[in-house]
């Protein structure tokens, strides 16, 4: 469903450590899976994305997992440095849909 | 990667005027161009899809006459926020899309803040 107007949850990890970030999207008709990254002031910067046909994937340093039977999506971020610190955003399309749909976002704290 | 951008970057206007904020696709062609609406601290809200030459598709809640949606081009599309008040203030977003179905990425402007006095 839509993202309704929640105060961000907050993830603070010390750098260096892995940071999982989570996801419960709503529509079990979504079929592609988006993760996004979004400094203040800033549009979402695409990190990685997955479709329903896997449940795992992985980018450089990234890593997203996919649950289909509980509908949830989960960041994975190895070593995570003080430039990750950002909102992270898991986003959901429906099957043959044309809109993204994002979820409520986390914000990630990385203390040096 | 492809860039999309947006201008103005902030905008401030007196209540009751109109503001107009453009996106542009610098070095592909956008089938599909989306407007977001963030407010402070809370996730993007799609607010409307525009295609190509034809009529944009509003979400629901989104007034179609406050928000004008034009999407003139393969690389333009403007958001006009017709007599605008406080409570549009906000955080807009773009993004474009190239080709057709659900799972091409889209490529997000940078945003337009908009205060309205």
């Amino acid at each position: 469903g839509e993202s309704v107007g929640l105060h961000l949850p907050t993830l603070s990890v010390q750098e260096g450590d892995n940071s999982i970030i989570n996801c419960a999207y709503s529509n079990s008709a979504s079929d592609y899976f988006i993760w996004y990254k979004q400094e203040s002031g800033k549009g979402p910067q695409f990190i990685i994305d997955i479709r329903s046909n896997m449940d795992k994937r992985q980018g450089q340093r990234v890593t997203v997992l996919l649950n289909k039977t509980v509908k949830h999506l989960s960041l994975q971020i190895a070593a995570t440095q003080p430039g990750d610190s950002a909102v992270y955003f898991c986003a959901e399309t429906e099957v043959g849909g044309f809109k993204t749909i994002f979820g409520a976002g986390t914000r990630l704290f990385v203390k040096a | 990667g492809a860039v999309v951008s947006q201008h103005p970057s902030r905008v401030i206007c007196k209540s009751g005027t109109s503001v107009k904020i453009e996106c542009r696709s610098l070095d592909f062609q956008a089938t599909t161009m989306f407007w977001y609406r963030q407010f402070p601290k809370q996730s993007l809200m799609l607010m409307a899809t525009s295609n190509e030459g034809s009529k944009a598709t509003y979400e629901q809640g989104v007034e179609k006459d406050k928000f004008l949606i034009n999407h003139a081009s393969l690389t333009l599309s403007t958001l006009t926020v017709t007599s605008a008040h406080p409570e549009d203030s906000s955080f807009y977003i773009c993004s474009a899309r190239t080709g057709g179905g659900g799972e091409e990425t889209q490529y997000f402007g940078p945003g337009t803040r908009l205060l309205v006095l």
